[in-house]
């Protein structure tokens, strides 16, 4: 039993350069959501995403940041044009049947920004 | 606006000692409540969960909570603490949205472990 996957688990980009970050959900898991933990902070929202679709992205800063989640494949979170601040750690959750459900945390990304 | 205050940012106690953190939220409606546990560099670990029914729940590793709707607190507790509960330990409200569940963290609270 595979739980959530996330890779690569460290990632290093020069300002300016595109962070593209993975999620494989629990098998057999539909929902996915992405958090960001800044140094010495809890974890914040940015988007919720069902298969193909975007369901709620209102914690994602308007400009640079995307996501998408496939019919196949991963979940991706992407940046453009990074910058330092965006420096932090990325964690991906998925919960099985309804959105209601119990959320379970891959071991996230690490981004560095330098 | 809903939200979860973890007051105690660090916390230390002698192995064998008993542990409580705090955890006090803000919701309108009914919470679903969670407890989480990060290890440095690693993921969250789910300890527990409140969604309805008995208000004392049993967790992981010998935590528990209790929910308090008169106090809006969730805080966890456990009896006598390891070495290796040394971690950062967050609680969470679900905020319930449109039919799915965004999780709200406090700060969360690092506790460290005197031998």
């Amino acid at each position: 039993n595979a739980g959530v996957m996330q890779n690569p688990r460290h990632l290093v980009r020069r300002r300016g350069q595109e962070a593209r970050l993975r999620c494989s959900p629990v098998k057999g898991h539909s929902h996915v959501y992405w958090y960001r933990q800044l140094p010495e902070e809890g974890l914040k929202f940015m988007v919720y995403l069902q298969k193909e679709n975007i369901i709620d992205e209102s914690g994602m800063p308007k400009e640079r940041f995307s996501a998408e989640f496939p019919k196949e494949g991963p979940s991706i979170l992407r940046i453009q044009q990074v910058v330092r601040g965006d420096s932090a750690a990325y964690f991906c959750a998925s919960s099985p049947n309804t959105p209601t459900d119990t959320q379970y945390f891959g071991p996230g990304t690490r981004l560095t920004v330098l | 606006a809903q939200s979860v205050t973890q007051p105690d940012i660090h916390i230390t106690v002698s192995e064998g000692a008993s542990l409580e953190l705090r955890c006090n939220y803000s919701y309108g409606a009914t919470p679903y409540l969670f407890w989480y546990v990060q290890s440095p560099g690693q993921g969250l670990q789910l300890l527990l969960k409140y969604f309805s029914g008995d208000t004392l729940v049993q967790g992981i590793k010998g935590f528990e909570a209790e929910f308090k709707r008169s106090q809006s607190s969730f805080n966890l507790r456990k009896p006598s603490v390891h070495w290796s509960d040394a971690a950062e330990y967050f609680c969470a409200v679900g905020a319930r949205t449109g039919g799915y569940n965004k999780l709200i963290f406090g700060a969360g609270t690092r506790l460290a472990v005197h031998p």
